[in-house]
């Protein structure tokens, strides 16, 4: 069975960091560019950032860029965004997805940026 | 960066109706677009994808087209389970974008 499952979520406060977790299983994780899509709560979904199958090419949106960090570790089967500088209106559920294809996307971690 | 501009925001059908939704791209982004039907506390479910391929095991009652820079997602015959919000998604270049989503009831 295809699964992408994420991990590490939880409240931080702002200014503070937080790695999040992919972890993926039952197809060729290699070989599929991943991506992060977060939502905030009652409200629509954005893209986050982009990573090819190989870790080489790297895309941010503007929101993120400079703050955050996309990396893969395909020995692991895992996708990684490292958060830094967290801010309030970063507070949102966080999937991984690949988002080219057609795999199922993952249930989502909730982030939650708050004093 | 590219805009996806959906329609309406919110529609109300009855079962069995056939009702429609549409994305407008800011610029052309070929066949690359997605469906996405997202029901509370769950992840966005692959509905269409390349504008008018249906995935596995997705109902055929879903179906997907384009114009130009038009596309539309048509339920020809609308069920209970359809109650749903569904966006539009463009992965032709990044940033992707999604459409602000349609919120569908079913009176």
């Amino acid at each position: 069975e295809v699964r992408l499952v994420e991990s590490g979520g939880g409240l931080v406060q702002p200014g503070g960091s937080l790695r999040l977790s992919c972890a993926a299983s039952g197809f060729t994780f290699s070989t599929y560019p991943m991506n992060w899509v977060r939502q905030p709560p009652g409200k629509g979904l954005e893209w986050v950032s982009y990573i090819s199958t190989s870790g080489n090419t790297i895309y941010y949106a503007d929101s993120v860029k400079g703050r955050f960090t996309i990396s893969r570790d395909n020995a692991r089967n895992s996708l990684y965004l490292q958060m830094h500088s967290l801010r309030a209106e970063d507070t949102a559920v966080y999937y991984c997805a690949s988002i080219e294809t057609t795999l199922p996307w993952g249930q989502g971690t909730l982030v939650t940026v708050s004093s | 960066d590219i805009q996806m501009t959906q329609s309406p925001s919110s529609l109300s059908g009855s079962v069995g109706d056939r009702v429609t939704i549409t994305c407008r791209a800011s610029q052309t982004i070929s066949s690359f677009l997605n469906w996405y039907q997202q029901k509370p506390g769950k992840a966005p479910n692959l509905l269409i994808y390349a504008a008018s391929s249906l995935q596995s095991g997705v109902p055929s009652r879903f179906s997907g087209s384009e114009s130009g820079t038009d596309f539309t997602l048509t339920i020809s015959s609308l069920q209970p389970e359809d109650s749903a919000t569904y966006y539009c998604q463009q992965s032709f270049s990044t940033p992707y974008t999604f459409g602000q989503g349609t919120k569908l009831e079913i009176k």
